[in-house]
């Protein structure tokens, strides 16, 4: 258990949808990371969020969103879905000035 | 950014055999992470290499970087069926505060019995 957890753990949804993909960090952990994983694609950074507020953005499509709240729990915003959004999204963290990322179970979005 | 292209894409290794993944930059790499994700899990972290030249080993997992710092490899030594997975190198990049992985494709290791 890497100590950080996501929900849901899978989600199927019609294009055209809205979904929410939440993520908790572990314990003390600032900086939250956003990654798609799709099988042509690879693991793909999409976004960072460090005490609250955005630090990087990756390959992160304008019909996504996330932010991270007071409580340093993040969320993720996927609009107007697309067949080919149907991918596995993890979320990692780490702490302040540390090297390794710890990921979550993932989020396993289907788009029907 | 920077890319690492990582091969080979598959390997199949009876047990016990070898196995070799090689990760390559066209850029000198700061440092270089590797993850191990099981199938139908999520990517773990094994180590970081960072200086020139570096060989660090865990158990039968042998990491080297090399010295122009542009390159990666993973040995693994007589494998067993645990080592299953895909193994994927990955760049931290650092720089106005960006601090996002860059993973290679990932190299799936299937262990034949």
């Amino acid at each position: 258990d890497s100590g950080v957890t996501q929900t849901p753990k899978h989600l199927i949804t019609a294009t055209g949808q809205r979904v929410t993909l939440r993520c908790s960090p572990r314990s003390g952990d600032l900086s939250v990371y956003w990654y798609q994983q799709s099988l042509d694609q690879g693991l793909q950074f999409l976004i960072q969020y460090y005490n609250g507020e955005e630090r990087a953005k990756g390959n992160i499509l304008e019909r996504f969103s996330a932010q991270q709240f007071p409580d340093l729990h993040s969320e993720l915003n996927l609009s107007s879905l697309e067949l080919g959004d149907s991918a596995l999204y993890f979320c990692a963290s780490s702490e302040a000035g540390g090297t390794e990322a710890f990921f979550g179970q993932g989020t396993r979005l289907t788009v029907v | 950014g920077q890319q690492v292209m990582q091969i080979p894409q598959y390997q199949h290794v009876q047990e016990g055999e070898d196995f070799t993944t090689y990760c390559n930059s066209s850029t000198t790499l700061s440092n270089i992470q590797w993850y191990k994700q099981r199938p139908g899990g999520h990517p773990v972290f094994l180590i970081q290499l960072v200086k020139s030249g570096e060989v660090k080993k865990q158990k039968r997992l042998t990491f080297q970087f090399g010295e122009a710092k542009k390159n990666s490899s993973l040995h693994i030594t007589a494998t067993q069926t645990t080592d299953v997975g895909t193994y994927f190198c990955a760049v931290m990049y650092s720089g106005g505060g960006a601090d996002g992985l860059t993973f290679g494709k990932g190299t799936h290791l299937i262990i034949q019995p």
